[in-house]
């Protein structure tokens, strides 16, 4: 059975940082591309960041570019973001999410985790 | 980027009714369009990807179409587990969500 399982959330002051872990299971993480998804308190789907299959390439939205870095230790199964910088505007739940193509990228999302709830605030 | 706007943002409709959820694109995305349902304070679930394309596992009341700009979710018969958030995703550049169509008890 396909799971994504994140942690590491929590309330954080402004300007603080925290890092997100995606611990995955019933796949082989170096096999799938994997996104950071979140959703602000009543707000919609935004998407944040794509990490390839072995973690050499990635993408961030503008609104996180240079302060938030997804990483991967497919070794241990496990995706993660690091957000340094945090903003009031960060506070979200994040999700994680897998690409089904296996090696490559079809471009949705057909598993994700549970969240994980990210507050910024002083 | 590449806006997804979604109508209505809120639908009131009862058991048994047909639905449509309509998505525009701001400019072309060929069939690379996914829908996903979600319910309060869970993730999303994937129902329909490359516009129209069924999930394995969703039943098939659910049903997408379109292909450009214009893109449809209709669900044939609205059934009690249905009552839930849906949103629509490009992924021809970057990946942008639509804002979300409410549905809920009429």
């Amino acid at each position: 059975e396909v799971q994504l399982v994140e942690s590491g959330g929590g309330l954080v002051q402004p300007g603080g940082s925290l890092r997100l872990s995606c611990a995955v299971s019933g796949f082989t993480l170096s096999s799938y591309w994997m996104h950071w998804v979140r959703q602000a308190p009543g707000k919609g789907l935004v998407w944040v960041s794509r990490s390839n299959s072995d973690g050499r390439t990635t993408y961030y939205a503008d609104s996180v570019k240079g302060r938030f870095t997804i990483s991967r230790d497919n070794a241990k199964n496990t995706l993660y973001l690091q957000m340094n910088s945090l903003r009031v505007e960060d506070t979200a739940v994040y999700y994680c999410a897998r690409d089904p193509a296996v090696g490559a990228t079809n471009g949705y999302f057909d598993y994700w985790g549970q969240g994980a709830l990210v507050t910024v605030s002083s | 980027d590449i806006q997804m706007t979604q109508s209505p943002s809120t639908l009131s409709a009862s058991v048994g009714d047909r639905v449509t959820i309509t998505c525009r694109a701001s400019q072309s995305i060929s069939k690379w369009l996914a829908w996903y349902q979600q319910k309060p304070g869970k993730a999303p679930k994937l129902l329909i990807y490359e516009a129209s394309s069924l999930q394995s596992g969703v039943p098939s009341r659910f049903s997408g179409s379109g292909s450009g700009t214009e893109f449809t979710l209709t669900i044939s018969s609205l059934q009690p587990d249905d009552f839930a958030t849906y949103y629509c995703q490009q992924y021809t550049i970057y990946w942008t969500f639509g804002r979300g169509t409410k549905v809920e008890v009429k």
